[in-house]
């Protein structure tokens, strides 16, 4: 399986900062990595997908780069409601996996 | 819109089975698959399978392989896990969700990616 590392596990930040987490895959998936964000008890929503596109309704603050190994989410200014946990998921090979999450909170 | 419902939260004993349900409205039911992803407490999301809800065609993960079946009912456009031999460490919360892939691609395509959430079932194993 593809084993999917994330980075940090947590990060503390405030209204306004500018955002990055890193995640690893441990061998090439190329663009098919997606972002998903997870609100306390709630079911994740997909923000990225493929790297890079930005799914439909979500703010533009939110991007994704990278291909083959090394992924980023950027948050370009956090607001309120960004305060969550975020997770990659690769769709390159089955079994689909998913990073750790990464919990951004305050 | 698209809208997945689930069953409700459920107590059971370890070596019993589960079955929840996910009820799915607002889209096409036979052309898109169906994902089920599990998230133990304080824990990441773990992929269980897929179930093509066009042909019935499932591919479930290997830890999962044999206590898991995911089946569907097109008459209710419906789609239920069952995990059989429960133990502790199943407890968690089971998610459905719908894929953008198009039944008429094979399930293993690259590309999968998961638009639209079930709320959660909490399945809960204790003696």
């Amino acid at each position: 399986d593809i084993q999917m590392t994330q980075s940090p596990p947590s990060l503390s930040a405030f209204v306004g900062d500018r955002v990055t987490i890193t995640c690893r895959a441990s061998q090439s998936v190329s663009i098919y990595l997606n972002w998903y964000q997870q609100r306390l008890g709630k079911a994740p929503q997909l923000l990225i997908y493929s790297a890079s596109n930005l799914q439909d309704g979500v703010p533009s603050r939110f991007s994704g780069s990278g291909s083959g190994t090394d992924f980023t989410l950027t948050i370009s200014s956090l607001q309120p409601e960004d305060f969550a946990t975020y997770s990659c998921q690769q769709s390159h090979t089955t079994p689909w996996t998913f990073g750790q999450g990464t919990k951004v909170e305050i | 819109q698209v809208q997945l419902v689930q069953s409700g939260a459920e107590v059971k004993k370890p070596g019993a089975s589960v079955k929840v349900s996910c009820k799915t409205s607002g889209y096409t039911f036979i052309n898109n698959y169906v994902h089920w992803v599990r998230q133990a407490p304080g824990q990441g999301l773990e992929w269980m399978g897929i179930i093509n809800p066009k042909s019935g065609g499932t591919n479930y993960a290997q830890r999962f392989q044999g206590r898991v079946t995911l089946t569907r009912d097109t008459s209710t456009s419906a789609v239920y896990m069952e995990l059989s031999s429960l133990r502790s460490d199943d407890t968690a919360v089971y998610f459905c969700a719908r894929d953008t892939l198009s039944t008429r691609l094979p399930a293993s395509r690259p590309g999968a990616r998961l638009d639209f959430w079930g709320q959660g079932t909490l399945v809960a194993v204790s003696s």
